[in-house]
């Protein structure tokens, strides 16, 4: 499996944007890039996904890098509800589906108030 | 409307018992997942079913038997538990047709082997 990359944690002021990067380098040309999040006592929840453009949706923004082997998640404005771990996941595309994906050890997210 | 469930929500048993996790998932999803989060938090996938088929089938002791009697329901069952197997075990579906196959996690199980 193509590994990924993160630093282990990360602190951001409340309401100022993070962004959070990931380091894909032997990523393959049919990967897409994952994120997911897990809050504290919880299950990881998905994030946004992207395999060659940037994305949007309502709760981050993907910037993918030219090369691909790199991808940084950016939330706009931090709340303390965004105070969990980060996965960046690379999810095989040719895969029929059936996701194998693995998860690292992601980055712990501080938000201070 | 919980999308994904899981029974018990904490279990505490002693060595050698037998136990099962049950999971439940009313998104309409073909594909169930089972994972093994370790007191480091690492997440490792154990078994996933497709239409109540099993296609991935990780290296785990075959101590472990996941059952899905329908696309709804995957249930885990661990006979002879052993201190190691103490972990939340997560839960997870997903759809495969579409381009996003984003999983669905529930809330997790917490499992204590004394």
């Amino acid at each position: 499996d193509a590994k990924t990359t993160q630093p282990n944690s990360m602190e951001s002021n409340e309401e100022e944007p993070v962004h959070l990067p990931c380091n894909h380098s032997t990523i393959s040309g049919t990967d897409y890039i994952h994120w997911y999040r897990q809050l504290p006592s919880q299950g990881p929840e998905y994030v946004i996904h992207g395999l060659t453009s940037n994305v949007n949706n309502r709760m981050a923004s993907l910037a993918i890098a030219e090369d691909r082997k790199s991808s940084t998640l950016i939330l706009h404005r931090a709340t303390l509800r965004d105070a969990a771990v980060y996965y960046c996941i690379l999810r095989v595309g040719n895969s029929g589906g059936y996701q194998k994906v693995t998860f690292g050890t992601g980055t712990k997210l501080q938000v201070i108030p | 409307d919980t999308a994904v469930s899981q029974t018990p929500k904490y279990l505490v048993t002693q060595m050698g018992n037998d136990k099962s996790i049950k999971c439940e998932q009313n998104l309409g999803h073909d594909t169930m997942y089972w994972y093994k989060q370790d007191s480091k938090k690492f997440l490792k996938i154990m078994f996933s079913y497709n239409n109540k088929e099993l296609i991935i089938n990780e290296t785990v002791p075959n101590r472990f038997s996941p059952k899905s009697p329908d696309k709804a329901h995957l249930n885990l069952h661990i006979n002879s538990l052993e201190l190691g197997d103490s972990a939340v075990y997560f839960c997870a579906s997903s759809l495969t047709s579409g381009s996003s196959y984003e999983q669905y996690f529930g809330p997790g199980t917490r499992l204590t082997v004394t």
